[in-house]
C-alpha cells in the first residue's frame, strides 16, 4: 500500500474560481477526514466520512465547501467562489474505525488564492 | 471544548542534547493522545500514541507518558540528531476527530 495520496499537490487560483481536490485513502480504511492547516498553526478538522456517509462537519466548513465520498473510496473537496482566506494546506487522512489508534495523513494540497 | 496547548517554538538544540517539548490538554473524559511529526516537505506522520492514563508511547527514541493528574503528554528524547529537525504536533482524539496544538518547530544543529 502506498499510503494516502492527494491530488493536486499545489493549486493556484484566482479569487472567485472553483477548485476541487481529490484524496485517495489507504484502501482498507473506512474513515476519511479532511483538515485545513494555515501557516504556523496545527491542522483544524473540517469533516469526516465513514464509508460513503458524511457524519460530521465543522462550523469552519462554510456553504461554499462541499465534500463527497461517493463509493466509500476516494473523496473530493470542492470550494466554490474561492476567497483569499481559503489559502491554506488541505490535508486528507484515513483510519480504520475510530481515531483512537491514530490517523494516516496524505501530503496535502496547498491552495493559493490570488 | 477540547484543546491542546504545546510549548511555543522555535526550539534550537545541539546534537546529542536532551529534548523536552511540553504538551497539556483540556478534554472531557479520557482522550487518546498523540504526537505527530512533520519533516520538511513531507506530510504529517504519527510518531507515537497513548490511549489511557499512565501509558507510555515510544518510537524512534522518543517517549511520552499520558499523565491524567497533570493532563500532560510531554515529548522527550535523550539524545537528538540533526535528522530530528521537524515540526512536532501534540494532538488528542475524543470522538471522531483529532484536535491539534499549534506545533513546535525543532532545529538541531551539528
Amino acid at each position: 500500500d502506498t499510503g494516502v495520496s492527494q491530488d493536486p499537490r499545489h493549486k493556484i487560483t484566482k479569487r472567485g474560481q472553483n477548485v476541487t481536490f481529490r484524496c485517495d485513502p489507504i484502501s482498507e480504511h473506512n474513515r476519511l477526514y479532511w483538515y485545513r492547516q494555515t501557516l504556523g498553526q496545527g491542522p483544524e478538522f473540517l469533516t469526516y466520512f465513514q464509508n460513503e456517509a458524511q457524519l460530521e462537519k465543522s462550523r469552519l466548513l462554510s456553504d461554499r465547501f462541499s465534500a463527497e465520498r461517493p463509493k466509500g473510496s476516494f473523496s473530493t473537496l470542492e470550494i466554490q467562489r474561492t476567497e483569499q482566506g481559503d489559502s491554506a494546506m488541505y490535508l486528507c487522512a484515513s483510519s480504520f474505525t475510530s481515531t483512537g489508534q491514530g490517523e494516516f495523513f496524505g501530503p496535502g494540497t496547498r491552495l493559493t488564492v490570488l | 471544548g477540547n484543546s491542546v496547548t504545546q510549548m511555543e517554538g522555535p526550539v534550537t538544540l545541539s546534537e546529542e542534547a536532551f529534548l523536552t517539548i511540553n504538551c497539556t490538554y483540556t478534554a472531557t473524559g479520557y482522550p487518546s493522545l498523540f504526537w505527530y511529526v512533520q519533516y520538511p516537505g513531507e506530510g504529517l506522520q504519527l510518531l507515537l500514541k497513548a490511549t489511557k492514563a499512565d501509558d507510555k508511547g515510544s518510537n524512534k527514541g522518543f517517549e511520552a507518558t499520558y499523565r491524567k493528574e497533570t493532563t500532560s503528554f510531554h515529548l522527550e528524547k535523550g539524545s537528538v540528531q540533526v535528522s530530528d529537525s521537524a515540526v512536532y504536533f501534540c494532538a488528542l482524539s475524543w470522538g471522531e476527530k483529532l484536535t491539534f496544538g499549534t506545533g513546535t518547530r525543532l532545529t538541531i544543529i551539528p
